[in-house]
């Protein structure tokens, strides 16, 4: 089992370009969220999936969109970048939902320049 | 809404010196409250989690113990290595929602 992957592990973008990034898990997790990680801040939830077919908002979703396309795979876009952006991006599964151990990805560095 | 706050760092301590890391949370209902540890250029990775009030985690002679009644969830080791030198993050988890304390850097010296 690989677990949860993520790629790219690093980027960097210009502002106003636009990028994907990817996350899949094989640990049948019916729940998947995407976090960024800022010095001092600790985890900040951007988005998260609840089940398959569901997104919902977490702490800080502007300039962020997610698809959950299928029960695999959970992507984070950005559809123009911002310097504000520049973060280390982790994706995290849940098997049950709601309460319980997640299990993290090696997460994405992301430079917006 | 929910958080978390832990003790600011950096900590450094020597080896087999005695290690706490304050935790207190603010949440409604009953949330699962966790230790993470996140080693260098890695993701989170759980260390220990406590489920109901008066519950001890305990992993790799790290412990804590849901306090209710003071809203803690303090974690401690009796004797540290270098091995353990990361950042411990204390969590908990509310209705789908993760919450994060900011993080504290842990550095053990030989």
């Amino acid at each position: 089992n690989a677990g949860v992957t993520q790629t790219p592990k690093f980027q960097v973008l210009k502002t106003g370009q636009s990028m994907t990034l990817q996350c899949a898990q094989d640990m049948n997790h019916n729940s998947m969220y995407w976090y960024r990680q800022d010095p001092g801040m600790g985890l900040r939830l951007i988005y998260y999936s609840a089940s398959e077919g569901t997104t919902d908002k977490g702490e800080v979703p502007n300039g962020y969109n997610v698809s959950r396309l299928n029960k695999r795979e959970f992507s984070l876009r950005l559809e123009s970048a911002a310097p504000s952006q520049t973060s280390v991006y982790f994706c995290a599964g849940e098997r049950y939902g709601g309460n319980n151990e997640q299990f993290f990805g090696p997460g994405t560095r992301l430079t917006v320049l | 809404g929910d958080s978390v706050t832990q003790m600011e760092g950096p900590v450094t301590l020597s080896e087999e010196a005695f290690l706490t890391i304050n935790c207190t949370y603010t949440a409604t209902g009953y949330p699962s409250l966790f230790w993470y540890v996140q080693y260098p250029g890695e993701g989170l990775q759980l260390l220990l989690k406590a489920t109901k009030a008066d519950d001890k985690g305990s992993n790799k002679g790290f412990e804590a113990t849901y306090r209710k009644e003071t809203t803690s969830f303090h974690l401690e080791k009796g004797s540290v290595q270098v091995s353990d030198s990361a950042v411990y993050f204390c969590a908990l988890t509310n209705d789908y929602k993760l919450s994060f304390g900011a993080g504290t850097t842990v550095t053990v010296r030989a």
